[in-house]
């Protein structure tokens, strides 16, 4: 069965500058979620997008921005990276808007600030 | 007091043993509960969804006690394979906010030969 499809699988980045996240959902998923973890942290909400209207924010960072396309994919840009923003981050996605709230997770982008 | 609490272990037990970890969350406005199971530096995977009525998926069973306000996972016959750490989420019902998961910091289970 197709899972939640994210690239890159690494970034490494320096200091100050951008970053692109991508995320493919489950097909006929309605509902992304972004989330990141840090090294022996639970994974912490960031936002969420159902059918491409951002839904939720959590501690997400002004610096960083998302969107849910027509196609349902989602972006994360990061900028004015930081070294704490080395992390690992994750989209989820369900069917949320149908009663499917199971949310099922990328394998997820390892992001290292340098 | 973070809103969804586990013991962070890590539980050390052997191979054969029955093992059970408990979560308990603070918002009584949760209303959805699953298990993830997450292995080093990979993504979480839903092991179990949680239900008032409990639900067991082989040798994982999972309860709810909304009274009390916690989730509990037991693992009989524990396997080698089942070395992970566990993490609990919660979901609020409805709005905006639905699907959106809150977890527990996860607990490291070991199974030793």
């Amino acid at each position: 069965a197709a899972g939640v499809i994210q690239s890159p699988r690494h970034l490494i980045k320096e200091k100050r500058e951008t970053a692109t996240l991508k995320c493919y959902p489950i097909p006929r998923h309605d509902t992304v979620y972004w989330y990141q973890q840090g090294p022996g942290q639970d994974p912490q909400f960031l936002i969420s997008f159902y059918e491409k209207m951002q839904s939720d924010k959590g501690s997400i960072p002004d610096r960083f921005s998302a969107q849910q396309f027509s196609d349902y994919h989602s972006e994360l840009n990061m900028s004015s990276l930081e070294l704490g923003d080395s992390a690992l981050y994750f989209c989820a996605s369900s069917a949320a808007g149908t009663g499917r709230i199971e949310a099922f997770f990328g394998q997820g982008t390892r992001l290292t600030v340098v | 007091r973070k809103e969804v609490e586990q013991d962070p272990g890590p539980f050390n037990v052997p191979e054969g043993a029955t093992v059970a970890f408990n979560c308990t969350y603070s918002n009584s406005a949760s209303q959805s509960f699953f298990w993830y199971r997450q292995d080093c530096r990979k993504e979480p995977k839903l092991l179990m969804s949680v239900y008032s009525s409990g639900n067991e998926d082989g040798r994982f069973t999972a309860q709810l006690n909304r009274a009390s306000q916690y989730i509990s996972l037991l693992i009989r016959d524990s396997k080698l394979s089942d070395s992970a750490t566990y993490l609990c989420a919660v979901c609020r019902a409805g709005g905006t906010s639905y699907g959106k998961l809150t977890f527990g910091q996860g607990t490291i289970l070991t199974v030793h030969p």
